[in-house]
């Protein structure tokens, strides 16, 4: 499993863009990133994933360069509602175990 | 659907009993994850089933703990005897296949005293 290093917390102002990134220098070819959201007393949240450069749904965007050595989680004008852990996940989909980290304590303030 | 169901929500109990926690995966849903969270270790994978059958059980702490899935509809991780340190949030969480998506549940928040 790539491990992936991400900022342990992240602060900022509602209507602002927040983006976190996350270094994974040892992703492999079958490699793909995911993240989550963990609100706090309940399960993680499948936000969103990729392979590579860009994908983006109705929550957020997701940013992929060419080396797939890292990523960056982009939320689009956040609200006090955003405030939660950011999981980034490196996984395969030949194999179904999934190293979470610490996550990244995005705190969103009025 | 009514998503991976997990009882009790919270257990409070005295060291050296037994805890049995439960979990209902989404239905079609064949692998199924059991995790535990704490504020010193983070969200850890303790063992994972597919198609009822253990697959992984190496995060599994020590023989205190035991995991069965009689069917697809039904899992138990059990604690015997249980001990303060295994105070925790439970997540159970299921998926389709290998490499998709993890739905989790709302988690069992365990308090052994």
């Amino acid at each position: 499993l790539a491990k992936t290093t991400q900022p342990i917390s992240m602060d900022s102002y509602e209507g602002q863009e927040v983006n976190i990134t996350c270094s994974h220098n040892n992703i492999a070819t079958n490699d793909y990133i995911t993240w989550y959201q963990q609100f706090p007393s309940q399960g993680p949240r499948f936000i969103i994933q990729g392979y590579k450069t860009k994908v983006t749904n109705e929550v957020a965007s997701l940013f992929i360069p060419a080396d797939r050595k890292s990523s960056t989680l982009s939320l689009p004008r956040v609200s006090l509602s955003d405030t939660a852990v950011y999981y980034c996940l490196v996984r395969s989909y030949n194999f179904n175990k999934f190293y979470f980290g610490s996550g990244t304590k995005l705190n969103v303030k009025p | 659907d009514a998503g991976v169901i997990q009882s009790p929500r919270h257990e409070v109990t005295e060291m050296g009993q037994e805890v049995t926690l439960r979990c209902k995966p989404i239905s079609g849903h064949n692998s199924l994850f059991w995790y535990r969270q704490t504020m010193m270790r983070g969200l850890e994978l303790l063992i994972y089933f597919n198609n009822n059958v253990p697959i992984d059980d190496s995060g599994m702490p020590e023989d205190r703990f035991s995991a069965k899935m009689p069917n697809a509809s039904f899992s138990t991780l059990k604690i015997q005897p249980s001990e303060p340190r295994d105070s925790a949030v439970y997540f159970c969480a299921s998926n389709r296949d290998r490499g998709e998506t993890q739905y989790f549940g709302p988690g069992t928040r365990l308090l052994v005293l």
